[in-house]
């Protein structure tokens, strides 16, 4: 079946590292995203990608970079310079099909900072 | 980034009541309407697309008015698994550029 893998679930980093969650889809979607939620708060873009080796800011881009060298992958990495990583991480594709959006989400990474 | 407002709740519903919960969008331009469910620590997944005709599916009906910007989803005979946050959902142009999310309301009903 197809779908969108998020690795790892949980995911623990000491302050001053980088790290990265990887966000894998064999759903043949051209775009992909990646969202940040906080307790209580909605989801907010912060990178996107709607074709190979092309991506775009979102909304909270700053101390996170991606790459898109391959349609099924999109990873994120988490900077030291984000300040407050510490969140709910969600990774979505997305078809165009008879002017529908069908997105996909994937089960999400949560990521304290320890 | 236009924002998309929603009342964050709590909702205390009984079960077997109708709740209705609103949302508003700022952007004139926004193409397409969702409605997604969140369980505690889970991904969003959709509820329902939101059309300018309304829709219904079971006991969720969704309608969109433009004129005043607003989608709305009331749920009849509410259960007890219908207890999540209800995410509204904004396309706000072109589509391809991501969704643009309110913070959600959150639903709880109550035995």
């Amino acid at each position: 079946d197809g779908g969108i893998t998020q690795s790892p679930k949980y995911l623990f980093r000491k302050e001053g590292q980088n790290v990265t969650l990887s966000c894998e889809q064999n759903l043949n979607h051209d775009a992909m995203y990646w969202y940040r939620q906080d307790p209580g708060q909605g989801l907010r873009l912060i990178y996107y990608s709607q074709i190979v080796n092309d991506f775009q800011k979102g909304d909270i881009a700053e101390g996170y970079s991606v790459s898109r060298e391959k349609k099924e992958s999109f990873p994120l990495t988490v900077t030291s310079a984000q300040k407050n990583p510490t969140a709910f991480y969600l990774c979505a594709s997305s078809t165009r099909d008879r002017g529908d959006y069908g997105y996909t989400f994937g089960s999400g990474t949560r990521l304290t900072v320890v | 980034r236009k924002e998309v407002e929603q009342d964050p709740g709590p909702f205390n519903v009984p079960e077997g009541a109708t709740v209705a919960f609103n949302c508003t969008y700022s952007n004139s331009a926004s193409q397409s309407f969702f409605w997604y469910r969140q369980d505690c620590r889970k991904e969003p997944k959709l509820l329902m697309s939101v059309y300018s005709s309304g829709n219904e599916d079971g006991r969720f009906t969704a309608q969109l008015n433009r004129a005043s910007q607003y989608i709305s989803l009331l749920i009849r005979d509410s259960k007890l698994s219908d207890s999540a946050t209800y995410l509204c959902v904004v396309i706000p142009g072109g589509g391809a550029d991501g969704l643009t999310f309110g913070k959600g309301t959150h639903l709880i009903i109550q035995p």
